[in-house]
């Protein structure tokens, strides 16, 4: 079945280093979302992919969706404490409505 | 719109007794999903509806779980018997046409 897969599982980064996160999928995806937990918070959306290639910015994150749409990135430029919390891709393909298991990054003052 | 409202936020109860979460998904929404969050399994899709039908409900772990939509601005999500190994925080989400998903602020159940 459609298994999505995030790598890396954890990351911690000192303020001001960048930070990226990959998320794979086993099957074509028609679009990838990001989401972003904060501790003790709950899953909220930051962006959707939907071309193949395509490249959208927000500020300091920059997110990317493969050529054969099979994985996506998320990168963030220049760390901050705000940054903290866990990423997460969804895929809606054929109605699977699965979340990765997500990237949780800690960034040290 | 206030967003998805989950109640309650929290919940203590002993193991064996009944639990109700309940979720009033964003007006004109037409999907609900409900997951599990756990430091093992992540976010877990237990169940969705698509205009208060039940599409799929394979991540249900087993009977003692149940959900219902009786109308488009309610649903709910019943343990019965609960077990410890049910903590869990659970979220609501809603969205329109499965599109971007909206979750509300999530119950946090412990069974003790």
């Amino acid at each position: 079945g459609q298994q999505v897969m995030q790598i890396p599982q954890y990351q911690h980064v000192q303020e001001g280093e960048d930070f990226t996160t990959y998320c794979n999928s086993s099957t074509t995806l028609s679009n990838i979302q990001w989401y972003k937990q904060r501790p003790g918070g709950h899953p909220v959306f930051l962006i959707q992919l939907v071309k193949s290639g395509e490249v959208k910015k927000q500020k300091r994150l920059t997110f990317q969706f493969g050529e054969a749409k099979k994985n996506s990135s998320l990168h963030i430029t220049a760390t901050q404490t705000t940054d903290v919390g866990t990423y997460f891709c969804w895929d809606n393909y054929g109605q699977n409505f699965v979340f990765g298991p997500g990237t949780r990054l800690s960034v040290l003052p | 719109d206030a967003g998805v409202i989950q109640s309650p936020r929290h919940e203590v109860t002993e193991m064996g007794q009944e639990v109700t979460l309940r979720c009033k998904p964003i007006s004109g929404h037409d999907y609900l999903f409900w997951y599990r969050q756990t430091m093992m399994r992540g976010l877990e899709l237990l169940i969705y509806f698509n205009n208060n039908v039940p599409i799929d409900d394979s991540g249900m772990p087993e009977d003692r779980f149940s959900a219902k939509m009786p109308n488009a601005s309610f649903s709910t999500l019943k343990i019965q018997p609960s077990e410890p190994r049910d903590s869990a925080v659970y979220f609501c989400a809603s969205s329109l046409a499965g599109m971007t998903a909206f979750f509300g602020q999530g119950t946090r159940l412990t069974v003790v």
